[in-house]
């Protein structure tokens, strides 16, 4: 099908570290993304990666990349309550020009 | 940076009207944009994607004729809600690809409707 899974719901302590795991569909999908959505707003990307990459690191956020498995998750390290807000993992698929978005991930972080 | 805008940010309009919203990329020339829609609490739904000067691509289930796509420049595409009911009430988000670069899309801040 044409599902991307992730968790609906992640709590975590301020500081530490937040895992938002995902699994997408297509094996040849090029493009894997992130995006942060907050409450009331548009989404913001955060990152993506070539699917031909195992891992992306961009300040707190590193993404890794199993596409053997094809799982994607994204690790926020020092997890801030500013990072409070739902989490889109998306793929680009190569077989459509449209990308394909998960059901969201809410991560709320406990001060 | 990548700017996409939205206007209007929310509106509330009665039964039977029709409703614009326009997608506007500032900083950027966008030859392909993208309409979705979100319910609460849920992910986005792609609506149809907007070419300039060519006709959307609209995605199964989606009524064309309901949901008209203008996209007339290479900085802005309209999607009107005709003849709008309550079942419309939703969160239009759209979004643009930079032209010649593919990987990214960059997101508008949404449109929130409200159809009495």
């Amino acid at each position: 099908g044409e599902d991307v899974e992730q968790s609906l719901f992640l709590s975590v302590r301020e500081g530490d570290s937040s895992v938002i795991n995902c699994t997408y569909t297509d094996s040849s999908s090029t493009y894997l993304y992130w995006y942060k959505q907050e409450p009331g707003a548009g989404l913001q990307l955060l990152t993506y990666i070539f699917s031909n990459m195992d891992m992306k690191q961009d300040q707190r956020l590193t993404v890794l990349l199993n596409k053997k498995d094809k799982h994607l998750s994204l690790r926020i390290a020092d997890t801030q309550t500013g990072d409070s807000a739902i989490y889109f993992c998306a793929e680009r698929k190569t077989s459509y020009d449209k990308v394909i978005f998960g059901p969201g991930t809410s991560l709320s972080v406990i001060p | 940076g990548a700017v996409v805008s939205q206007h209007p940010s929310w509106v509330i309009c009665k039964s039977g009207t029709s409703v614009k919203i326009e997608c506007r990329s500032l900083d950027f020339q966008a030859t392909t944009m993208f309409w979705y829609r979100q319910f609460p609490k849920q992910s986005l739904m792609l609506m149809a994607t907007s070419n300039e000067g060519s006709k959307a691509t609209y995605e199964q289930g989606v009524e064309k004729d309901k949901f008209l796509i203008n996209h007339a420049s290479l900085t802005l595409s309209t999607l009107t809600v005709t003849s709008a009911h309550p079942e419309d009430s939703s969160f239009y988000i759209c979004s643009a690809r930079r032209s010649g670069v593919q990987e990214t899309q960059y997101f508008g801040p949404g449109t929130r409707l409200l159809v009495l």
